[in-house]
């Protein structure tokens, strides 16, 4: 079964809006990662957050990550066209393994 | 370098075919594997090979057949495929046990 659960699955919102992603997995992890995917390539590693921290940032991108409600969220402030995409949560429990959640499916409109 | 190259980029094969595709990364990476997506739908692992050991899928079926030449490749050996394998299958890397995987462009196979 998936380990990590994605809501909403689209989202469409207008170019300098921000977008918030939900994820949420079922098994103890090690860490918690966000991919992106352009339609039909491969994807695209944009941060990952340990199971020792609360929130992190890179550039326009915020992640949380909430152990005791075993969920992440992917926050994309100001976004533009070129951010439309997939976008994955990944969990690592180590050993090599990392499972992938259904994505969401963000659509920028200029 | 942080590129994983992928060939071919779209591979049409028939149902008694034996093709093969193949994954390369320069990275000093010791884990490489292969996952299968199909469309709007998120990569599922299919085989991983770390520090030279294979680890399987289980439910992966036989007619796929990885292959780890050295620590820089990984090709994947295909003979007898279903129309319904037809996907996009990516190829990653990762370094150490860091969990942040690099991937390669895929290759978009369909069986006929």
């Amino acid at each position: 079964s998936q380990q990590g659960e994605e809501d909403p699955q689209a989202l469409s919102i207008q170019e300098g809006e921000n977008a918030t992603m939900n994820c949420s997995y079922k098994t103890s992890i090690n860490n918690l990662q966000w991919y992106r995917q352009n339609s039909g390539r491969g994807l695209v590693h944009l941060i990952l957050i340990r199971s020792n921290e609360r929130e992190k940032h890179s550039g326009r991108l915020r992640v949380t990550l909430d152990t005791s409600k075993k969920s992440s969220s992917l926050l994309i402030t100001a976004s533009r066209a070129a951010d439309t995409a997939s976008y994955f949560c990944a969990t690592g429990t180590g050993g090599f393994k990392t499972i992938f959640g259904a994505g969401t499916r963000l659509f920028v409109k200029a | 370098d942080t590129e994983v190259t992928q060939t071919p980029k779209h591979l049409v094969m028939g149902m008694t075919n034996k093709k093969s595709l193949k994954c390369e990364q320069h990275m000093g990476h010791r884990a490489m594997y292969w996952y299968k997506q199909k469309a709007k739908k998120p990569p599922e692992l299919m085989f991983v090979y770390s520090y030279e050991k294979l680890s399987i899928n289980e439910s992966v079926p036989s007619r796929f057949s990885p292959e780890c030449p050295n620590s820089s490749l990984l090709n994947l050996h295909l003979h007898a495929l279903q129309p319904e394998d037809s996907a996009l299958y990516l190829c990653a890397s990762e370094g150490g046990r860091t969990d942040t995987q690099y991937f390669g462009p895929g290759t978009r196979l369909t069986v006929l």
